[in-house]
């Protein structure tokens, strides 16, 4: 059974700072891999997809990079802003297409 | 282009009724999988529809059930409410089954009194 597990659970730092988010899951048999925004209370924002053949993916400040061997994900931030408060959620997707979720984490960035 | 909408935004039921939420799919997708995230907790896959059939379920008992219309809309249904169906219910849409991109819509907050 697929477990997907995000550490820290939260995390609090000065604006400016870079900062690594982490995901592991425990079956590498995965099809791609999601890294989500979330607001309080609101849906979920994609912010990068990383298909299983992949290493790394881009967008603007955001980095995400996959060892699919290792089970392992991580979501690099560089010059946090306040804006980017919000949690961060990890999901692994198999072949029929149903995402598994880890808990997330929740960033709070200080200005 | 529109993005998935869901309806209600928020609803109050009383323990033992019967809730319906509603999803439109972002355009061009033909596929509806439906999620609740609980307080604190990511979220959990419930099921997944494809051509108006449930097509993958998830760890959920038989008071969720669905229905996906012929234009790719979709419907959750919950039974005999009870207090831990509390939650954000989530729909995702995306083009075929399988392992494809999933756009997610702004949530249903159900609160069950």
């Amino acid at each position: 059974k697929q477990e997907v597990t995000q550490i820290p659970a939260a995390l609090s730092v000065p604006e400016g700072e870079n900062l690594v988010l982490n995901c592991s899951f425990t079956d590498s048999a995965i099809y791609n891999l999601q890294w989500f925004r979330q607001d309080p209370g609101k849906g979920l924002t994609s912010l990068l997809l990383i298909q299983s053949s992949q290493r790394e993916q881009t967008s603007g400040r955001l980095n995400a990079s996959l060892d699919k061997s290792s089970g392992r994900s991580t979501l690099y931030i560089a010059a946090s802003q306040p804006g980017d408060s919000a949690t961060y959620l990890c999901a692994v997707q198999g072949s029929q297409g149903n995402l598994i979720f880890g808990k997330g984490t929740k960033l709070s960035v200080k200005p | 282009d529109a993005g998935v909408t869901q309806s209600p935004t928020h609803l109050i039921k009383t323990r033992g009724q019967q809730v319906t939420l509603r999803c439109s799919p972002k355009s061009g997708h033909d596929t509806v999988s439906w999620y609740q995230q609980a307080l604190g907790q990511g979220p959990q896959f419930i099921f997944q529809y494809y051509e108006e059939e449930e097509r993958q379920r998830g760890n959920f008992p038989d008071r969720f059930s669905g229905h996906q219309f012929p234009n790719y809309s979709s419907e959750l249904n919950v039974n005999a409410l009870l207090l831990g169906d509390s939650a954000l219910y989530l729909c995702a849409s995306s083009y075929r089954r399988g392992a494809n991109e999933q756009y997610f819509g702004p949530g249903t907050r159900l609160t069950v009194t």
